[in-house]
């Protein structure tokens, strides 16, 4: 597609229960990542993916969180047992080229899905 | 403890009025790159910075890389109600990280 396609935009859920999140990247970009963006909080890194390399997990906060890219393209968060601090807006975004080589490139981010634990 | 401190948190400002945003570190960088976000969108690239003291212009947006790769400004000449957004900058730790690291960002509103 043009863009990062991220689904749902909106997601409610109630505690204790395990929601999924979906980001379909550019085509062609081999790097995607995931953040997190919390109210004044600014952007946290959770994931990275680059091509078939082991992903970089070191942001995840908790093993309640896991993420898959499958085939290079499609990516799934799934966050487990959610709870109310989980709450926040999922970032999405893919790149070209690996980020120490980045020159000029920069991320594309998708829209979020906004999260709400109730 | 946030890598990337930016200031201010809020701006409040009338059209036609000149600001400057600052990203303030005691790391160094390998680059830096400042984002645009509006409500219920992804952020938006607008300039990467690579080398120290680099100096780089988008119509009335002026972006400068610190000369010790620690710090940068974002300057806007005669500001319109269009600029209004969270404007965040983020940067790459010397050292090879392939993260992004983000500041909590500047929210800036334009009043027509």
């Amino acid at each position: 597609g043009a863009g990062v396609s991220q689904s749902p935009s909106n997601k409610v859920t109630e505690k204790g229960k395990d929601v999924e999140l979906r980001c379909d990247p550019i085509s062609g970009h081999t790097a995607l990542y995931w953040y997190r963006q919390s109210l004044g909080q600014g952007l946290e890194f959770l994931i990275y993916f680059q091509g078939n390399s082991a992903p970089d997990k070191s942001g995840l906060p908790s093993d309640r969180f896991s993420a898959e890219r499958t085939g290079g393209s499609v990516s799934t968060l799934t966050i487990q047992r959610t709870q109310q601090e989980d709450s926040a807006v999922y970032l999405c975004a893919s790149s070209l080229v690996r980020l120490t080589r980045l020159g000029s490139y920069g991320y594309t981010f998708g829209s979020g899905t906004r999260l709400t634990v109730v | 403890t946030q890598l990337l401190e930016q200031s201010p948190q809020f701006l409040s400002i009338q059209e036609g009025e000149n600001l400057t945003v600052y990203c303030n570190s005691s790391s160094v960088f390998s680059s830096l790159q400042w984002y645009r976000q509006e409500p219920g969108e992804g952020p938006v690239l607008l300039v990467t910075v690579v080398t120290g003291g680099e100096v780089k212009k988008l119509k009335r947006l002026t972006f400068q890389f610190g000369d010790a790769r620690k710090d940068s400004s974002l300057h806007i000449t005669a500001a319109q109600p269009g600029d209004t957004g969270l404007y965040l900058c983020a940067g790459i730790p010397q050292g090879g990280s392939e993260k992004l690291v983000f500041g909590k960002g500047t929210k800036l509103t334009v009043n027509p």
